[in-house]
């Protein structure tokens, strides 16, 4: 079935530093990728999403690319701030497909 | 616009009784879908309704089920419960998912925590 895997679960950074967190998926047929965020004892909050037609999308300081041929998706944080401080997770579906969430990345920004 | 909002907020049940937890979508939303998020876990999708028909399922056992009426509001219920349904059920809303990317974005509520004891 639909699969996606996430890593790291856990990702520790200094302030001012970027942070990478990867994600693969098995549904070949996936053309849709949102990365969200979770604030502690908040709702996920979409930050970026990617459709499988675009290489890579940026806004501000954070950029997710997309490997069709691999089936990874990447989301890039740059400078970044103990605001930034969340667990992340990302997410992949197809057309009318359900969304399958990964298991999430929790960060943490040390100032 | 309101967001979409959840009912209730926080739940104490005991083993074998059954819930019902209720989700109002973002207006002119029609798609909702629910998931279950627990630490270990993450977000697990449970299903999704659009124009009151359930269009996707999650590997959930039949005590999970839900309904989506007229004006987009749904309903998931858990019968018999177990100790290991505790956790929070979130409920996210959309346009109408598949047809452009903006319509894709899913905006979720604050979720209901369900304690089982």
């Amino acid at each position: 079935g639909e699969n996606v895997e996430q890593h790291p679960s856990t990702l520790s950074v200094q302030e001012g530093d970027s942070a990478v967190i990867k994600c693969t998926y098995s549904d070949s047929a996936s053309n849709y990728f949102p990365w969200y965020k979770q604030e502690l004892g908040k709702r996920p909050q979409l930050i970026i999403d990617i459709r499988s037609n675009v290489g890579e999308k940026k806004d501000q300081r954070i950029a997710v690319t997309l490997n069709k041929t691999a089936k990874h998706f990447s989301l890039h944080i740059t400078e970044t701030q103990p605001e930034d401080s969340a667990v992340y997770f990302c997410a992949a579906r197809r057309n009318t497909g359900k969304l399958i969430f990964g298991q999430g990345t929790t960060l943490q920004v040390k100032p | 616009k309101a967001g979409v909002t959840q009912t209730p907020r926080y739940l104490i049940k005991t083993r074998g009784q059954q819930v019902t937890l209720s989700c109002s979508p973002i207006s002119g939303h029609r798609s909702v879908s629910w998931y279950q998020q627990t630490p270990g876990q993450g977000l697990q999708f449970l299903f999704e309704y659009f124009s009151e028909t359930q269009r996707n399922k999650g590997n959930f056992p039949g005590r999970f089920s839900g309904r989506q009426f007229s004006n987009s509001r749904s309903e998931m219920n858990v019968s018999t419960l177990e100790l290991g349904d505790s956790a929070l059920y979130l409920c996210a809303s959309s346009q109408t998912p598949g047809t452009s990317p903006s319509y894709n974005e899913q905006f979720f509520g604050p979720g209901t925590r369900l304690t089982v004891l």
